[in-house]
């Protein structure tokens, strides 16, 4: 089946500093998505890719469709203490009502103290 | 308002029981999901229903029974219940089937013994 490899699994960053993640698959997505995850909460969608090399940013976090539609990544310049969470990334092969999303592992995000 | 709501929150029950978990969204969404999370935070989707129909039935244990008594609300079944169901289930709805925008509850937290 299909699968999303996600990169790093765990980052801990000085605040102010930028952080990049990205995921990779082994299959053609049609939709890249990243969401993030806070403790005792459900995800949130962040960001919502289209088409092959978007480019769309969202306040602080930049994320691109890769070219080659099997990969996706999230940049959040100056990061600030409530970017603590976990960044899921996520795609989606085709529109129908039966195309399911994939979720990655996810990257978990703390600030060093 | 809540847009997605679950109860309960939390769930600790004994081996063998049998418990159901509610998902109410006052967002007007044809499609309703639900998500199963590990303790690795790996987060799969389990089922899906549009407009009371079942849409995607992943390879679910049939001890999983989802019932959809309108499109407001998809509940959960569990019957005899295992250790390896331990995990927080999250509820999310999207406007349409296929979809990618969803929107997740808050998740339950339920624990066997």
């Amino acid at each position: 089946g299909q699968q999303l490899n996600q990169s790093p699994q765990s980052m801990f960053i000085q605040e102010g500093e930028d952080v990049s993640m990205n995921c990779t698959s082994s299959s053609i997505f049609n939709t890249w998505l990243w969401y993030k995850q806070e403790p005792g909460e459900g995800p949130v969608l962040l960001i919502a890719l289209y088409k092959a090399g978007e480019l769309t940013s969202n306040g602080r976090l930049t994320a691109q469709f890769g070219i080659t539609r099997k990969d996706s990544f999230l940049n959040i310049s100056a990061s600030i203490p409530s970017d603590v969470g976990i960044y899921f990334c996520a795609g989606q092969s085709g529109y129908s009502s039966a195309s399911k999303i994939i979720f990655g592992s996810g990257t978990r995000l703390s600030i060093r103290p | 308002d809540t847009a997605v709501s679950q109860t309960p929150k939390y769930l600790v029950t004994q081996m063998g029981n049998d418990k159901s978990i509610k998902c109410e969204q006052n967002l007007g969404h044809d499609t309703m999901y639900w998500y199963k999370q590990d303790s690795k935070k790996f987060l799969k989707i389990m089922f899906s229903y549009n407009n009371k129909e079942l849409i995607i039935n992943e390879t679910v244990p049939n001890r999983f029974s989802p019932k959809s008594p309108d499109k407001a609300h998809l509940n959960l079944h569990i019957n005899s219940l295992e250790l390896g169901d331990s995990a927080v289930y999250f509820c999310a709805s999207s406007q349409t089937s296929g979809s990618h925008e969803q929107f997740f509850g808050p998740g339950t937290r339920l624990t066997v013994l």
